[in-house]
């Protein structure tokens, strides 16, 4: 089974932009969660979505948005980037429902400039 | 607030020694608990998984739950320079609660050559 994918694996950008990463689940897999992972803060979640709907949300301000697509496929979004924002975001499927063995993708980690 | 709390380290073992990581927990009502070994710069990889209280073991990795003392415990036997990483405790309510793993920030492992 291939594992967990994320695009793009590094993104450069400017304070005031937004950006946009994709994740693609373990297939069979219909929960996925983000992560941002910072040297000082550790692992902070950010949501988590099943079957399409979030079901859980972490302490982070609105800029920061999720969806979920059919194919369980999952993009994160963040508005106005500030350079607090830069950091390695993880995204973590499992199945959700019955198991909740969680299994981590590569990471993007976006630097904002 | 629920918590997961692991000493960051470092903790330094000779290499052949085993490696004894620990792990408390808050919420009681918790029903699954990982760990996750993290590699600098690479995203978190599940190790184990335990479920119920005992110990269960995978290769050179026990792990270990005491829900009444909310404990958890990671032992690696004939440690390795390569075990030499962070590792991660993560628990989850199960299927109950907010679908919300909750990590710890870790605990740093170096394996002495």
């Amino acid at each position: 089974k291939a594992g967990v994918t994320q695009t793009p694996r590094y993104l450069i950008k400017t304070r005031g932009q937004q950006v946009t990463l994709s994740c693609s689940p373990i297939s069979g897999h219909r929960s996925v969660s983000w992560y941002q992972q910072t040297p000082g803060q550790g692992l902070q979640f950010l949501f988590e979505y099943f079957s399409e709907t979030q079901r859980n949300k972490g302490n982070f301000p609105g800029r920061f948005s999720g969806r979920q697509f059919s194919n369980s496929r999952s993009e994160m979004n963040v508005s106005t980037l500030e350079l607090g924002d830069s950091a390695l975001y993880l995204c973590a499927s499992s199945e959700g429902h019955i198991s909740y063995e969680q299994y981590f993708g590569p990471g993007t980690r976006l630097t904002v400039t | 607030q629920k918590e997961v709390e692991q000493n960051s380290g470092p903790l330094s073992v000779p290499e052949g020694a085993i490696a004894s990581l620990n792990c408390t927990y808050s919420d009681r009502g918790s029903q699954s608990f990982f760990w996750y070994r993290q590699y600098s710069g690479k995203s978190p990889e599940l190790i184990m998984s335990i479920y119920s209280n005992g110990d269960k073991e995978d290769g050179r990795f026990t792990a270990q739950l005491n829900k009444a003392s909310q404990y958890v415990s990671l032992l690696i036997r004939d440690s390795q320079p390569s075990d030499s990483a962070t590792y991660l405790c993560a628990v989850h309510p199960g299927g109950s609660g907010t679908y919300k793993y909750i990590f710890g920030t870790g605990t740093r492992l170096k394996v002495l050559a």
